[in-house]
């Protein structure tokens, strides 16, 4: 089945450690983007990535960071300088560039900090 | 900054009735416009888009969206709801003049909930 596969769905993290979100897609679509949804606020972009090895910062990039070595993969490290960590994090991915066609998302994962 | 703003956090229909759900952006120039919607339990799946062309688009399931420029506005519309449309529905703008084409602004979402 094509689609995007986020790991863990639920994650539980103490302050003051560094978490990685595992995204990986094989949709074969270059594109792959990070958000954040908390309620009430919608979605807001962490990182994008249009081709591998290259990756901009969204609207709150910071306390955040991602790699992108493989086409398939996008994985979204969320840093202890992160001030509020808590929330629903999205992993899409677009044929083009998300402005100029259809979004693909993951089931999402949900971390909370303790 | 550009922003896109959702007027209804909530909507609550019974079967049959009429939506429209408001969609308004700040952009002053060319923007693509874009309903996703998120059913219950099921990813974010887009809903409709709109480029260029006939302001009214058609999108799945019997949703349109209307595109006013001179309003800013891209209302989501259905003639008659259906339980099954229970779900939250997000518009997303990006601007094609100035803004990153990676980047679209979403709005903060609408929950509509239809009772059977």
């Amino acid at each position: 089945d094509g689609g995007i596969t986020q790991s863990p769905k639920y994650l539980f993290r103490k302050e003051g450690q560094n978490v990685t979100l595992s995204c990986e897609q094989n949709l074969n679509h270059d594109a792959m983007y990070w958000y954040r949804q908390d309620p009430g606020q919608g979605l807001r972009l962490i990182y994008y990535s249009q081709i591998v090895n290259d990756f901009q910062k969204g609207d709150i990039a910071e306390g955040y960071s991602v790699s992108r070595e493989k086409k398939e993969s996008f994985p979204l490290t969320v840093t202890s300088a992160q001030k509020n960590p808590t929330a629903f994090y999205l992993c899409a991915s677009s044929l083009g560039l998300a402005a100029t066609g259809e979004l693909f998302f993951g089931e999402g994962s949900r971390l909370t900090v303790l | 900054a550009q922003s896109v703003s959702q007027h209804n956090h909530h909507v609550i229909l019974s079967e049959a009735a009429s939506l429209e759900l408001g969609c308004n952006y700040s952009y002053g120039g060319t923007v693509n416009l874009f309903w996703y919607v998120q059913y219950p339990g099921q990813h974010l799946q887009l809903l409709l888009k709109y480029f260029s062309g006939d302001p009214l688009v058609k999108g799945i399931k019997g949703f349109e969206a209307e595109f006013i420029k001179s309003k800013f506005s891209f209302n989501l519309r259905k003639p008659s709801v259906q339980w099954s449309d229970t779900a939250e529905y997000f518009c997303a703008v990006n601007d094609r003049d100035g803004g990153s084409q990676g980047n679209l602004i979403f709005g903060k979402g609408t929950k509509l909930s239809v009772k059977p």
